[in-house]
């Protein structure tokens, strides 16, 4: 069945450290992938996004890796700050559909 | 930058009434969507409307489940008879296409609904 999911449910780092999160799905026919970051009491925010024809894509002081091989995708945060500290949730789509499947969320928690 | 709009933020309702949440979608978008998310879960997928009609619902959205379109700018999910496990955050979202070109999905931020 159609299951993303995340190996660490939270994430504790250092202000200044570097961050990755990772997650897993299962789904072989979804060909774009998310990463949203949901502060409390908020909706998801859009970070990155990349497309299955791509490996990697970088913004600003973010990278996502996906290894479609494996089925993995992660999340890089540069120079992690306070400001990170948050739920971070990795999406797919694509296929014959327009929803999105989320994975479980990675509490991110940097310590200045 | 253009904004997906929920109203109200917080809605308390008892057991069994109904209640009719209201999402202002951004304007050039043509697919909306509702998700909900409880408590210290994931968010899920409960069903995507274009065209005027439901492009797609899970098992989540059931007969007590309907969407609406009513004008040229809201979008609204209605729960006819509330259960105390319909307490969660509902987000609505909106894209401007599919998943075949660059479509700027968005969520609003949300809409808590307690049963009690």
């Amino acid at each position: 069945g159609e299951n993303v999911g995340l190996h660490l449910p939270t994430l504790s780092v250092q202000e200044g450290d570097n961050s990755i999160i990772n997650c897993a799905y299962s789904n072989s026919a979804s060909d774009y992938f998310i990463w949203y970051k949901q502060e409390s009491g908020k909706g998801p925010q859009f970070i990155i996004d990349i497309r299955s024809n791509m490996d990697k894509r970088q913004g600003q002081r973010v990278t996502v890796l996906l290894n479609k091989t494996v089925k993995h995708l992660s999340l890089q945060i540069a120079a992690t700050q306070p400001g990170d500290s948050a739920v971070y949730f990795c999406a797919e789509g694509g296929g014959a559909t327009n929803k999105l499947i989320f994975g479980t969320g990675t509490l991110l928690a940097v310590q200045p | 930058e253009p904004e997906v709009t929920q109203t109200p933020s917080h809605q308390v309702t008892q057991m069994g009434q109904e209640v009719i949440l209201r999402c202002v979608p951004i304007s050039n978008h043509l697919y909306f969507y509702w998700y909900r998310q409880i408590l210290g879960q994931k968010v899920e997928f409960l069903v995507s409307f274009y065209n005027n009609e439901i492009s797609e619902k899970s098992e989540i959205f059931d007969d007590q489940f309907s969407v609406e379109r009513p004008d040229g700018s809201n979008f609204t999910l209605k729960i006819r008879s509330t259960k105390l496990e319909d307490s969660a955050m509902y987000f609505c979202a909106s894209s401007r296409a599919g998943f075949s070109g660059n479509y700027g999905y968005t969520f609003g931020s949300g809409t808590r609904l307690t049963v009690v």
